[in-house]
């Protein structure tokens, strides 16, 4: 079946450091792509997605690619603030869309000042 | 939009005992998921409707879950004779078909 996998947190970071942090899938057919993120003490927030290969989602500073090549949907910034300190799920579904999720496992974000 | 609302927002339980929670959706979206997130672990999906409808159930809703969402409008969920493995918290979703899910705040079980 489809999956994710990330890389393994946590993350520690300063401020204003370049932030990557990995995933790739594994789906059948051409599924979207999706980074959502949990601050602390709060619901999953849609961050930025991606429905066909090349595009580009972005939100808040964050960008992630869809490379179908690599089957990798990598989330990156350029510089990160303390506030972006969250815990942040890479998912996929189908080509059809909001079909259920299937997400990694997370990786935890520490910016510290 | 109040956004999709959970309740209770936290349960502690005797295994053995059932337990049920609710969700609201946001009122116009017609899609309605439950997921289940058990710490370190990203969501795994439980079950889905769209309207009243049940499309999808994961291997993972054992024969203890049940699901409904009688008017196409909230949902409950319920699981009888709790298991300690089914402490986690447990999410609710929802969209309006081809859009973006939004999520409620979780319910947070503990079965001891």
């Amino acid at each position: 079946g489809d999956s994710v996998t990330q890389m393994e947190g946590p993350v520690t970071l300063s401020e204003e450091a370049f932030l990557t942090i990995n995933c790739t899938y594994t789906a059948t057919g051409y599924p979207s792509l999706f980074w959502y993120v949990q601050y602390p003490g709060e619901g999953l927030q849609l961050l930025l997605k991606a429905t066909k290969a090349d595009d580009k989602g972005s939100n808040k500073g964050f960008e992630a690619t869809y490379r179908k090549e690599t089957t990798s949907f990598h989330l990156e910034k350029g510089s990160v603030q303390v506030s972006d300190s969250a815990v942040y799920f890479c998912a996929l579904s189908d080509g059809y869309g909001n079909t259920p999720l299937v997400f990694g496992k997370g990786t935890r974000l520490s910016v510290i000042a | 939009d109040t956004g999709v609302s959970q309740d209770p927002r936290h349960k502690i339980t005797k295994r053995g005992q059932n337990v049920t929670f609710r969700c609201d959706p946001i009122s116009e979206h017609n899609r309605l998921y439950w997921y289940r997130q058990t710490l370190g672990q990203g969501p795994e999906f439980l079950t889905y409707f769209q309207n009243e409808a049940q499309l999808e159930k994961s291997r993972l809703l054992s024969d203890r879950f049940s699901a409904e969402r009688p008017k196409g409008s909230f949902s409950t969920l319920e699981i009888q004779r709790t298991e300690q493995g089914d402490s986690a918290m447990y999410l609710c979703a929802s969209d309006l078909e081809g859009y973006e899910q939004y999520f409620g705040p979780g319910t947070r079980l503990t079965v001891t």
